[in-house]
């Protein structure tokens, strides 16, 4: 069975940095790219960046680009999403999800259960 | 690419069938993939490929179009189906969601 695990709620002050993580289990790591989507309160969702764990492709929205940092560690099947200084405005839901390839691009077929970050002084 | 979804929010009853529309900004060929999304809940995929409905999910959920319009049609609305709904195109990076539709009790 494919899982996708996140950690759990973060309360932060702004400048703080923050790593969530999403641990996979029940496919291979390696072999399907990992999405990160946020959900900012009561708004839509945004494509933040993609990774491949096999060699630690990845690519970023312009939206996104310099804010946050995706990694993989293939040792233990899990992906992360860094920020180095938050601010009030990160405040949201961030999903993982993992990546299926249809034709030229790919979408999610699997999700993890959301973590929620709060940015609050 | 800028995906545009209408309505915002579509008030249907049960048993009645629910149109949700989709537009891009320019082409993407078929490569619209459609989500459910529930309050508290991670989003469900409903649809790739424009058209192609994934495993387990109800044959009430079917998709259509191809370049710039897409359609979602949910036949007959059961309880369980009232929640928000996402088009995203992935023809190319940075591939992007609509705003989404909300489906609601009328």
């Amino acid at each position: 069975e494919v899982k996708l695990e996140q950690s759990g709620a973060e309360v932060k002050k702004p400048g703080e940095s923050l790593q969530i993580s999403c641990k996979v289990s029940g496919y291979r790591f390696s072999g399907y790219w990992i999405g990160w989507v946020r959900q900012l309160p009561e708004k839509g969702l945004e494509w933040m960046g993609i990774i491949f764990p096999s060699d630690s492709d990845t690519r970023y929205s312009p939206s996104f680009q310099g804010l946050v940092t995706l990694s993989a560690d293939k040792a233990t099947n899990t992906a992360y999403l860094q920020w180095t200084r938050l601010e009030a405005s990160d405040t949201a839901i961030y999903y993982c999800g993992r990546l299926d390839y249809h034709d030229v691009g790919y979408f999610v077929d699997y999700w993890g259960q959301g973590t929620q970050v709060t940015v609050s002084s | 690419i800028v995906m545009t979804q209408s309505p915002a929010t579509l008030y249907v009853s049960p048993g009645e069938r629910a149109t949700l529309s989709c537009r891009a900004s320019q082409s993407v060929s078929s490569n619209v993939a459609w989500y459910q999304h529930k309050p508290g809940q991670a989003p469900r995929l409903l649809i790739y490929g424009a058209s192609t409905r994934v495993t387990g999910i109800p044959a009430r959920f079917s998709g259509s179009g191809f370049g710039t319009e897409f359609t979602l049609t949910i036949s007959s609305l059961q309880s369980e189906d009232f929640a928000l709904y996402y088009c995203q195109h992935y023809n190319n990076w940075p591939q992007t969601f609509g705003q989404g539709t909300r489906v609601a009790i009328k």
